[in-house]
């Protein structure tokens, strides 16, 4: 089984400040892993994921995420947030199986409210 | 693109009252479609499974005679709650896999609030 842990439920930052919205997951086997972002009044959007590769992925919209296997990690970092950043984020995490990955069964962290203010 | 309607977006409803919720897909065929509820201030948590032409796979915990699901065409999943109660009150949302192309993807419906009073 899998486990997510958002370490922050709610993040206020001001205009054009850096953030970091921090994940931690476990899993006995290995994992695909996901960012969500769901705007307000909006459904989830799919923000960024690591399957393989380059341990550090980027979105079209600025942010990136790393993956850290060691520390079983995966922060999403921005370094100036907009208004238009907050929303609520979830990160998420899928396991690897020999068939190919199934990207429909997702397990979800408590998710973090990202606010940005003036 | 690809994406998934969930309707209604929210619903109020009565203890005792069932509530279906339609998942659809647009301008893809999901032969699998899955469901997940959030509860205030916790994760999206998975319910179950739905798979076109056959029964829903459920995850522990979940009353399949209380959350039924329908998959009967590659376009559209429903989920009833039966005889909603309080503690059903939650967030559902749906996704579906668009697995055409080289690339699958994930899109989510858009949610459905049930309050139950």
């Amino acid at each position: 089984a899998q486990s997510v842990t958002q370490l922050d439920s709610q993040v206020p930052v001001f205009e054009e400040a850096p953030v970091e919205l921090r994940c931690n997951y476990s899993s006995s086997v290995s994992v695909y892993l996901f960012w969500y972002v769901q705007y307000p009044n909006q459904g989830l959007q799919l923000l960024l994921k690591y399957l393989s590769g380059s341990t550090l992925v980027e979105s079209i919209n600025g942010f990136e995420a790393e993956f850290n296997k060691s520390q079983t990690s995966f922060h999403l970092r921005k370094p100036s947030v907009h208004i238009s950043d907050t929303a609520e984020y979830f990160c998420a995490v899928t396991p690897l199986n020999a068939g190919g990955t199934s990207y429909g069964k997702l397990t979800f962290g408590q998710g973090t409210i990202l606010t940005v203010h003036p | 693109g690809a994406v998934v309607s969930q309707h209604p977006s929210w619903v109020i409803c009565k203890s005792g009252t069932s509530v279906k919720i339609e998942c659809r897909s647009l301008d893809f065929q999901a032969t699998t479609m899955f469901w997940y509820r959030q509860f205030p201030k916790q994760s999206l948590m998975l319910m179950a499974t739905s798979n076109e032409g056959s029964k829903a796979t459920y995850e522990q915990g979940v009353e399949k005679d209380k959350f039924l699901i329908n998959h009967a065409s590659l376009t559209l999943s429903t989920l009833t709650v039966t005889s909603a109660h309080p503690e059903d009150s939650s967030f559902y949302i749906c996704s579906a896999n668009d697995r055409t192309g080289a690339n699958e993807k994930l899109f989510f419906g858009s949610g459905t609030q049930l309050s139950v009073l």
